[in-house]
């Protein structure tokens, strides 16, 4: 069953910011989150591991609430680099295997 | 850098056909997937094996089978092609305690 995300959209001029949602119905071990620029495959971002440690290395945060099945990713102070679709990949303990959100689209114009 | 690659970028295909995706990644990671992914339905997972000749269904498995005859290659078998079967098709692996996927470019699938 696949996370829903929120908004499906979002149009950010730079330096601007915006937040992603995820909620999974399901319990969670961690959230993954990755970036698709358009033609180009997926490329992960950063991992929401059970407990609050986040390990990621773009300057790019987020967070996890477990009590909530829910994760937010926050773009502060968005560059033209941040433009491409963001996925998040809610994980279930000890199975390697993700059903991904739909996505949402951000477009940073100058 | 681990890699993960797919055989064609582009892949064009008649109804009824038999077609063979191909993934092969070069890192000795024990998982692989399989998805597909449309535009307003995100990537959906068809297969996937965490092991040499284990395989599992995914979200989506319907009218798909795959192969793992060795580790480091991972086959997607459209037994035959049908319209909707047309999309793109992103093959993935992780190593056990890795923190996140590596995605193949992609196989863009038309069935005519």
């Amino acid at each position: 069953q696949q996370p829903v995300q929120s908004p499906q959209a979002v149009i950010l001029r730079e330096g601007e910011d915006a937040v992603i949602n995820c909620s999974s119905s399901k319990a969670l071990y961690s959230v993954h989150w990755y970036r698709q620029k358009h033609g180009e495959a997926p490329v992960f971002l950063m991992i929401l591991l059970k407990g609050g440690e986040q390990k990621g290395h773009e300057k790019i945060s987020a967070s996890f609430n477990e009590k909530k099945q829910q994760s937010s990713l926050y773009l502060t102070a968005s560059q033209l680099s941040y433009s491409g679709t963001y996925f998040c990949g809610p994980r279930i303990f000890n199975d390697y295997k993700l059903s991904f959100g739909a996505g949402t689209t951000v477009t940073v114009r100058a | 850098d681990v890699k993960v690659t797919q055989s064609s970028r582009y892949l064009v295909k008649r109804t009824g056909e038999k077609v063979f995706l191909e993934c092969v990644q070069d890192m000795d990671h024990e998982n692989m997937f399989w998805y597909r992914q449309d535009p307003g339905l995100g990537l959906r997972l068809i297969y996937f094996s965490y092991d040499v000749k284990m395989k599992e269904k995914g979200d989506i498995p319907e009218g798909y089978s795959v192969s793992r005859e060795k580790k480091e290659r991972f086959s997607l078998i459209l037994e035959s092609a049908s319209t909707n079967q047309t999309s793109m098709y992103l093959c993935a692996s992780i190593s056990q305690g890795a923190y996140g996927y590596t995605f193949g470019s992609g196989t863009r699938l038309t069935v005519v």
